[in-house]
This record gives C-alpha cells, sequence and structure tokens, in this order.
C-alpha cells in the first residue's frame, strides 16, 4: 500500500535550518508529486509548495526563499528544507502525494504521519 | 491568494444525525479544484472528497460533496462515532493552495 514516512521530530534554535525527509513505497515514485504542509500548534493547514518527481517546484510566496524541496527520485525520498527558521515556523510538517507528476494542482490522497519541528532558544 | 471560510466554526450533532458543512471561496473556483479532508487529533489529514464530488479511495458513502463556484459543501449522511473530527477544504487551483479555518464536528 501507498506509504509516506517522515523524519523524526526536531528541535532547532531561532535562525537555523532544518531538512525533513519522506521516505515513499508502494507506488510509483516517479508517477506523482509531492505537496508539503505545515500545522502549527492548534492551528490550521497551511500549503508550503509542491515538487515534481524530476525536480519542478512551486512555492508559496509566504516561504519563498526560505525553503528548498528536493527528491531523490532512486530512493524515493522527498525533501523538505527551511532556513532561518523564527519560533513562528514551529508546526508539524507534512509530506503528502500530489496525484499529478507535472502538475502541483491535483488533490494530495495520501499523508506521512507528521514530523515535529519546534524552534526555541 | 484565494481566501476559504468555512461554516460553521462547531457543529455539534449527536450520531445517526446529518451533518452539513459549508466551504465559500472568495473567487470563483472550478469544482475540478476543490477538495476536503478530514483531520482526526494527533493524525495527519485523510482525503475524503476530490473535484468537490468524487469520493477518494475507499471513503464510505455516507460522505459527498456538492457544489460550484464560490459555494461548495460536504455532507455526512449519518454520522458514526469515527466521523467526529476536523474537516478542512483545500483549493488546489492557483498557488498558494488554500485551506479553510476547518470545521469541527463535535458530539453533542
Amino acid at each position: 500500500q501507498v506509504q509516506l514516512v517522515q523524519s523524526g521530530a526536531e528541535v532547532k534554535k531561532p535562525g537555523a535550518s532544518v531538512r525533513v525527509s519522506c521516505k515513499t513505497s508502494g507506488y510509483s515514485f516517479s508517477s506523482y508529486g509531492i505537496s508539503w504542509v505545515r500545522q502549527a500548534p492548534g492551528q490550521g493547514l497551511e500549503w508550503m509548495g509542491w515538487i515534481s518527481p524530476y525536480g519542478n517546484t512551486k512555492y508559496a510566496q509566504n516561504v519563498q526563499g526560505r525553503v528548498t524541496l528536493t527528491t531523490d527520485t532512486s530512493a524515493r525520498i522527498a525533501y523538505m528544507e527551511l532556513r532561518s527558521l523564527t519560533s513562528d515556523d514551529t508546526a508539524v510538517y507534512f509530506c503528502a502525494r500530489a496525484y499529478s507528476a507535472t502538475s502541483p494542482s491535483d488533490r494530495l490522497d495520501s499523508w506521512g504521519q507528521g514530523t515535529l519541528v519546534t524552534v526555541s532558544s | 491568494e484565494i481566501v476559504l471560510t468555512q461554516s460553521p466554526g462547531t457543529l455539534s450533532l449527536s450520531p445517526g444525525e446529518r451533518a452539513t458543512l459549508s466551504c465559500r471561496a472568495s473567487q470563483s473556483i472550478s469544482s475540478l479544484y476543490l477538495g476536503w479532508l478530514q483531520q482526526k487529533p494527533g493524525q495527519a489529514p485523510r482525503l475524503l472528497i476530490y473535484g468537490a464530488s468524487s469520493r477518494a479511495t475507499g471513503i464510505p458513502d455516507r460522505f459527498s460533496g456538492s457544489g460550484s463556484g464560490t459555494d461548495f459543501t460536504l455532507t455526512i449522511s449519518r454520522l458514526e462515532a469515527e466521523d467526529f473530527a476536523v474537516y478542512y477544504c483545500q483549493q488546489y487551483l492557483t498557488s498558494p493552495h488554500t485551506f479553510g479555518q476547518g470545521t469541527k464536528v463535535e458530539i453533542k
């Protein structure tokens, strides 16, 4: 079955960077994109961006310049790196399979379990 | 940015009752690009409905979606114990792919 397994919780200091991984299985990695969504404590969902299996990206404007999405197609892993962290970046970060490999405009039909990133001095 | 406004914020209902959740967009969206997700505490969201009215794989038929333009609805025909959760609508037409603020369906 389709699975997305994310890396473990992280604690970072303000100004640092974090990289979260999303290891996929159970489907053809080259046929779907990956989106990243975050959720601050007690808050709603915020879309951060999308990456195709071949590296095309689309970022939300509010994190553009601080976030980089990458993939390792051979290993079937997607990565999200966020730089210059502040306390506002404390959140659970989710990866999700996007139904299209060529366009970000498609549904998110399978989700990782989430990775808590805490930014604290 | 397309703003999605969900109502009500909280819906208090009993098992077996019908739930009707609303999602209003700040501008017209093709129904192809509107989805509904369910989230339970401590869990990842789960896709229920895509394209405004198509059920995702494995979703029971008590969940249905409808609507067009700026007004969309998620209906749960008869609430079961496992349906008490937070529900989000999402548009994936234009970047950023925004979510509504959520409707919590709680046990009355």
